[in-house]
């Protein structure tokens, strides 16, 4: 069985930072691309931060640039978000994502979620 | 980046009623979508892949279909657990943008 769970929210001031991690198993980590996606409160899913399978390749939304940085961990699965300077707009429910396949396509497991709220 | 516009926002409708919900591809291109569902505090659930496909412990009552840049969830003989948001999402390239959702109330 597939399993995703994210850690590391909180309630954080604006410009503070925070790790999220995310712990998988029931499949071979190491082989997947993995994705970071957020819901916004009242706006919805927006996809964050993907990540190659060897961490190469990573890719994040415009409005995260700079700011956030994805990582991984492969040996011992885990993957992360590193989120800095952070900003009220950042408040969501953060999910680490499993697409189907293991360059990509549609995101068939998702974790639980993690809820980061950014508030002065 | 390819954007996505979803119709309806909301939408009300009764057990047993067919309902669609639209998606509109900002290129024309050969997009592939995918639908999900949102229910309130769950996390969210892949519906189809691939625009057609039904993922696995999706009923079969959801079904999706396209015509150019327009792309369409259909859910057949609503049931009251439908009743959640649901968002449809490009994966050509990165970003993999989702639209702007659709609330489903089941009267």
């Amino acid at each position: 069985e597939v399993l995703l769970e994210e850690s590391g929210g909180g309630v954080l001031q604006p410009g503070k930072s925070v790790r999220l991690s995310c712990s998988a198993s029931g499949f071979n980590f190491g082989e997947h691309l993995m994705h970071w996606v957020r819901q916004i409160p009242g706006k919805g899913l927006q996809w964050v931060s993907g990540i190659s399978w060897n961490g190469r390749k990573k890719e994040y939304v415009e409005s995260v640039k700079g700011r956030f940085t994805v990582s991984r961990d492969n040996a011992k699965n885990s993957l992360f978000l590193d989120m800095t300077d952070l900003k009220t707009e950042d408040t969501a429910i953060y999910y680490c994502v499993k697409p189907l396949g293991i360059m990509g396509g549609a995101y068939d497991h998702w974790g639980q979620g993690t809820l980061v709220s950014v508030s002065s | 980046d390819i954007q996505l516009t979803q119709s309806p926002s909301f939408l009300s409708a009764s057990v047993g009623d067919t309902v669609t919900i639209s998606c509109r591809a900002s290129e024309v291109s050969k997009s592939y979508v995918a639908w999900y569902q949102l229910a309130s505090g769950e996390a969210p659930k892949l519906l189809i892949y691939a625009t057609y496909i039904l993922a696995s412990g999706a009923p079969s009552r959801f079904s999706g279909t396209a015509s150019g840049t327009d792309f369409t969830l259909t859910i057949n003989s609503l049931q009251p657990e439908d009743s959640a948001s649901y968002y449809c999402q490009v994966l050509n390239s990165f970003p993999n943008n989702f639209g702007q959702g659709t609330r489903l109330e089941i009267k």
